[in-house]
């Protein structure tokens, strides 16, 4: 079956770095990643999708990319701020169909000012 | 526009005992979803729909039951509470598109004691 990991330790990093946050996945070759927000108590909100066809993509300060010879996928937020302090889920297209997604466990990310 | 709505927030339920956790969304999508968070894990999908009158199960979909009677709500209900469904539960929406986000509720917390 699919498994999609990701780092379980929570990141620290300083103000004004760039996060690397990674996403593995085995046994599966999925169309389109995306990767979400989750803050305490509240519900994940999407930030960017990127398809297999892509090597890149970016939004604003936020970067993603998808090698699928790796079977991974890096998300970089550049000049971090302490606002982006929260967990990151990596979410993969599920080979059942039917656009349902298999999510990662998250990892969290703390950025200290 | 309110997005996806869950009630209640909290809930302590004893084991044994029913209820339908409610979910509505006003953006008029057509696929619905019902995940389970427990902690430090991923989100598990229990149950979705791609359009009214058509459900189908996830990973998780034991001691849980669905309907999906119009476009708009997608109800959980728990018929013998049991403390292992003890989790937060999130209800997400999606266009029909495979690509697209999904768009997540705030989460009901439910605890069986």
């Amino acid at each position: 079956s699919q498994k999609i990991e990701q780092n379980s330790e929570a990141l620290n990093i300083q103000e004004g770095k760039t996060a690397t946050l990674t996403c593995n996945y085995t046994n599966y070759s999925p169309a389109y990643l995306q990767w979400y927000r989750q803050d305490p108590g509240r519900g994940p909100v999407f930030l960017l999708l990127i398809r297999e066809n892509e090597k890149e993509k970016r939004k604003e300060r936020l970067k993603v990319t998808f090698d699928t010879t790796l079977k991974q996928s890096l998300f970089h937020i550049t000049a971090s701020q302490p606002a982006d302090s929260a967990t990151y889920l990596c979410a993969l297209e599920a080979n059942s169909g039917y656009s349902t997604l298999t999510f990662g466990k998250g990892t969290m990310l703390l950025v200290s000012p | 526009n309110a997005g996806v709505t869950q009630t209640p927030k909290f809930r302590i339920l004893k084991i044994g005992q029913s209820m339908t956790l409610q979910c509505t969304q006003d953006m008029n999508h057509n696929y619905m979803y019902w995940y389970r968070q427990d902690p430090g894990m991923g989100l598990k999908l229990i149950y979705y729909s791609v359009g009214a009158g058509i459900t189908d199960k996830g990973e998780v979909p034991n001691g849980y039951n669905v309907s999906r009677s119009t476009t708009e709500d997608f109800p959980l209900r728990l018929e013998l509470a049991a403390p292992s469904q003890t989790s937060v539960y999130f209800c997400a929406s999606s266009s029909s598109s495979s690509y697209n986000e999904q768009f997540f509720g705030p989460g009901t917390r439910l605890t069986v004691l």
